[in-house]
């Protein structure tokens, strides 16, 4: 059982369109985390939120704490946003320990 | 300022021989975390190393271990490999520990076991 679990495994969109990814959680966080990495490994952090909405750019990251749930949404992609897009929580009393979900692939295609 | 870098970037083991990786943090940042990346796990936390001690540690066994140097270097060891260890391991660095969001990752070390 994963404590973390995204939707969809893998997006295929094209150029110009609304993507969404979805975050499920189900232990008690701190935080939640959004982060990008593109192919060659490096990992950038998008978001930290703990409630509410965060927007950066075309980026929008929110989160229910009560459903357990964030969502992702990238407006007008484009292909240089083409990564993996992990979701992580931090977990209080527990010196910080943070869960990972497995990802989600996404491809924009010009 | 240069940033997090890692070595070797890709590695080949044999089963049951050991492995040591090596990470070089962004200068003035003292704190140092690994993490296993495998497609069917995805991320894992490994542990946390601050001015020199382990700070954190995540659910792995006693075969991966690791430190950190005064100069704030830090290496993971692991023992005994096993098929399940090829994975990409990933360092990061941050000027506080516990701090998830200011971290700035390596480009990991690509570890296949054969």
């Amino acid at each position: 059982k994963n404590e973390v679990e995204q939707s969809p495994q893998n997006l295929t969109a094209q150029e110009g369109e609304f993507i969404t990814i979805n975050c499920s959680y189900s232990v008690g966080i701190s935080a939640l985390h959004w982060l990008q990495q593109h192919p060659g490994g490096g990992i950038v952090s998008l978001f930290m939120l703990s409630s509410g909405k965060k927007k950066h750019g075309r980026l929008i990251a929110t989160i229910n704490i009560q459903e357990k749930h964030s969502s992702l949404h990238i407006t007008a992609s484009h292909p240089r946003d083409s990564a993996v897009y992990i979701c992580a929580v931090s977990v209080p009393n527990t010196g910080n320990q943070f869960y990972f979900g497995t990802g989600t692939s996404l491809t924009v295609i010009p | 300022k240069a940033g997090v870098t890692q070595t070797p970037r890709y590695l080949i083991k044999t089963r049951g021989q050991q492995v040591t990786l090596s990470c070089s943090p962004i200068s003035g940042h003292r704190s140092v975390s690994w993490y296993q990346q495998t497609p069917g796990q995805g991320l894992q936390f490994l542990f946390e190393y601050f001015s020199e001690t382990q700070r954190n540690k995540g659910n792995f066994p006693g075969r991966f271990s690791g430190r950190q140097f005064s100069n704030s270097r830090s290496e993971m060891n692991v023992s005994t490999l096993e098929l399940g260890d090829s994975a990409l391991y990933l360092c990061a660095s941050s000027l506080v520990p516990g701090i998830f969001d200011t971290q700035y990752f390596g480009p990991g070390t690509r570890l296949t076991v054969l």
